[in-house]
């Protein structure tokens, strides 16, 4: 599994664009890059998943560059409600389950 | 709402007490999971079953005990905890996925102290 380096912390205001960015540099050919959101007291939520170029959904995008061996998570005009640890995963699950593991995360705190 | 439940929200326990963690899924899910968060730590995966069958126990002491009796329903039996087991204890579940990496969906947890 592709070891996965990001910043501990951000901080960042409303209406501000933010852009956390996530390092694997020993990424494998089949491996995918996938992003998780956690609020204090709550379990992880999906937010965005890509294998390269550029995704993108109703919350996020994702900027993956063609060596892949970093990845960007662009957040458009954050609100306070964006203030949440936002994990990088980077793997191919298999056998029937997710075998990913969770990082320390970044923690990004959105002030007025 | 991410279609997975979890009880109790909260649960307070002696060191010799003895409870169950309860998860149920409603998204027809074939894989169920047991995370460990400690405080300012990362998850940590204690349990996968696939299809009703363990296929991982990461070096889970004996004290909890998983029980899957169903592709819908997950339990985590505790037993003579210590008081480094509070923890919040999320499940998830996930459906196989071919070419990508299965989504997980977590509960909320259950934010438990062991006194």
């Amino acid at each position: 599994l592709a070891k996965t380096t990001q910043p501990i912390s951000m901080d960042s205001y409303e209406g501000q664009e933010v852009n956390i960015t996530c390092s694997h540099n020993n990424i494998a050919t089949n491996d995918y890059i996938t992003w998780y959101q956690q609020f204090p007291s709550q379990g992880p939520r999906f937010i965005i998943q890509g294998y390269k170029t550029k995704v993108t959904n109703e919350v996020a995008s994702l900027f993956i560059p063609a060596d892949r061996k970093s990845s960007t998570l662009s957040l458009p005009r954050v609100s306070l409600s964006d203030t949440a640890v936002y994990y990088c995963l980077v793997g191919l699950s298999g056998g029937g389950y997710n075998k990913l593991i969770f990082g320390a995360g970044t923690r990004l705190a959105v002030h007025p | 709402e991410t279609g997975v439940t979890q009880t109790p929200r909260h649960l307070v326990m002696g060191m010799t007490n003895k409870k169950s963690l309860k998860c149920e899924q409603h998204l027809g899910h074939n894989a169920m999971y047991w995370y460990k968060q400690s405080a300012k730590k990362p998850l940590e995966l204690m349990f996968v079953y696939s299809l009703e069958e363990r296929v991982e126990n990461n070096s889970v002491p004996s004290r909890f005990s998983p029980e899957c009796p169903n592709s819908s329903h997950l339990f985590l039996h505790l037993h003579t905890l210590q008081p480094e087991d509070s923890a919040l204890y999320l499940c998830a579940s996930s459906q196989p996925g071919s070419t990508t990496n299965e989504k997980l969906f977590f509960g909320s947890g259950t934010q438990l102290s062991v006194l």
